[in-house]
């Protein structure tokens, strides 16, 4: 069974500096998918970043950018210069290419503090 | 497109009485999820469905629960005889059905909110 284990509920960080939220997965496949996502208060869920298993580089979308390691089943997210609207819950996500289900971990809170 | 629309967003309700909730998918999409998120973790799976076809259900999907997506644009998804152990956010999400892509990535409604008293 495929498992995304998010180790921290909660973090904070001052803005404009960086924070690493961490996740952890288990999987036996070689080739997956993995996705953070983004829930403000009362909002709905949003794509902030994505990394296909196949790909060494790791991905990067302006402020934000991963640490994938694949053999230690890791990936990490990191934000930079943060906001105080990257206040939110974050989860972690994996999926198989040919799979139909998105199994997330139980998420980071993350707090900016001014 | 607005996106992913659900409806309503919250719905309070006597134990043992029936819910319906609607989602209405981005057009493009042919694949529709359900999904339950309770207090501190993370949205579990209930089912998805690949134009109206329905192709996979969660154990999470007890016989009071019911989906449909009639001509595969639309979604409803019904609880019977709700307890308090159904209270929860229920999640919609749509996606492109493109296997072995990183395109086929969610987007995911608002939710409806079920508190059961």
């Amino acid at each position: 069974a495929q498992t995304v284990t998010q180790s921290q509920p909660e973090m904070s960080v001052q803005e404009a500096e960086t924070v690493t939220l961490s996740c952890t997965y288990d999987t036996s496949e070689s080739d997956y998918y993995l996705f953070w996502y983004k829930q403000p208060p009362s909002r709905q869920m949003i794509l902030v970043i994505r990394q296909e298993a196949y790909k060494q580089q790791n991905a990067t979308e302006n402020r934000f950018s991963v640490n994938f390691q694949k053999a230690a089943k890791s990936f990490s997210l990191k934000i930079s210069d943060s906001q105080l609207g990257d206040a939110a819950m974050y989860f972690c996500a994996y999926r198989l290419p040919t799979g139909n289900q998105f199994y997330f971990g139980t998420g980071t809170s993350l707090t900016v503090i001014p | 497109d607005t996106g992913v629309s659900q409806d309503p967003r919250h719905k309070i309700t006597k134990r043992g009485q029936n819910v319906t909730f609607r989602c209405d998918p981005i057009s493009e999409h042919n694949r529709l999820y359900w999904y339950r998120q309770t207090l501190g973790q993370g949205p579990e799976f209930l089912t998805y469905f690949q134009n109206e076809a329905q192709l996979e259900k969660s154990r999470l999907l007890s016989d009071r629960f019911s989906a449909e997506r009639p001509k595969g644009s639309f979604s409803t998804l019904e609880i019977q005889r709700t307890e308090q152990g159904d209270s929860a956010m229920y999640l919609c999400a749509s996606s492109l059905g493109v296997q072995h892509s990183g395109a086929n990535v969610l987007t995911f409604g608002a939710g409806s909110r079920l508190t059961v008293l």
